[in-house]
């Protein structure tokens, strides 16, 4: 069964930088992306980003221009989304969803999500 | 970017009773392809999302079939014929044509 699961909570500093893993199982990574959402306390869902698991091409909301990293290990079919120069607007809890983006793929787009893994920048 | 907006934000509802839910888009969610990538999604307290609906009216694996979307074009709604206690939860609309993807704002439901 598909499976993502998703590394733990961390609290983190203003200005640091935070790394949550996505270790996928169930399917054939290569063939499929991955897309990083996340929600802020009592809010709704933003998508931050999306990977490739092929060849690792990746694109990621203009807002986030700078601050952010998508990156992938297809020998372990993790993905990992670093955040950069933390504030405390960035606390919320971030998932990630397989998303293959090929249209002939529609019904795998974002049909399963990690647990989802909260990370609080507090000073 | 692509502004998706729900409507009722909140959503009283009667176990047993219908509910319906809409999503209005700020531009055409038609791609290229002729295919809409509309979705809905609900999600439960404290749990992550859960994808119920794809293209507007497909539904998910293990969906039940009282929830139904429809629409086209800017224009969708997601229906469930009778409520249950497990439908419980804020439902989202996102679209997938336009880049970035966007999400509405949610709407909260909940039993009378």
């Amino acid at each position: 069964q598909v499976q993502l699961v998703q590394s733990g909570a961390e609290v983190k500093k203003p200005g640091a930088s935070v790394k949550v893993s996505c270790k996928t199982s169930g399917y054939t990574f290569t063939n499929s992306g991955i897309s990083w959402v996340r929600q802020a306390p009592g809010q709704g869902l933003e998508w931050l980003g999306w990977i490739s698991g092929y060849n690792g091409d990746a694109n990621h909301a203009p807002r986030l221009q700078g601050r952010i990293t998508l990156t992938t290990d297809t020998s372990t079919s993790t993905a990992y989304m670093e955040l950069r120069s933390l504030s405390s607007d960035d606390t919320a809890v971030y998932y990630c969803a397989r998303d293959p983006t090929a249209a002939a793929d529609s019904e795998k787009h974002f049909d399963y999500w990690g647990q989802g893994s909260l990370v609080t920048v507090s000073s | 970017d692509v502004v998706m907006t729900q409507s009722p934000l909140s959503l009283p509802v009667t176990l047993g009773q219908p509910a319906s839910i809409s999503c209005r888009s700020s531009q055409s969610l038609v791609y290229s392809d002729g295919h809409t990538y509309l979705k809905w999604f609900l999600q439960r307290p404290g749990q992550s999302p859960r994808r119920l609906i794809y293209e507007v009216s497909k539904r998910g694996s293990g969906v039940p079939d009282r929830f139904s979307g429809s629409g086209s074009g800017s224009d969708f709604t997601l229906k469930i014929s009778r409520v249950e206690a497990e439908d419980v939860g804020v439902y989202y609309c996102m679209q997938g044509t336009h880049w970035p993807p966007t999400f509405g704002q949610g709407t909260k439901v909940e039993i009378k």
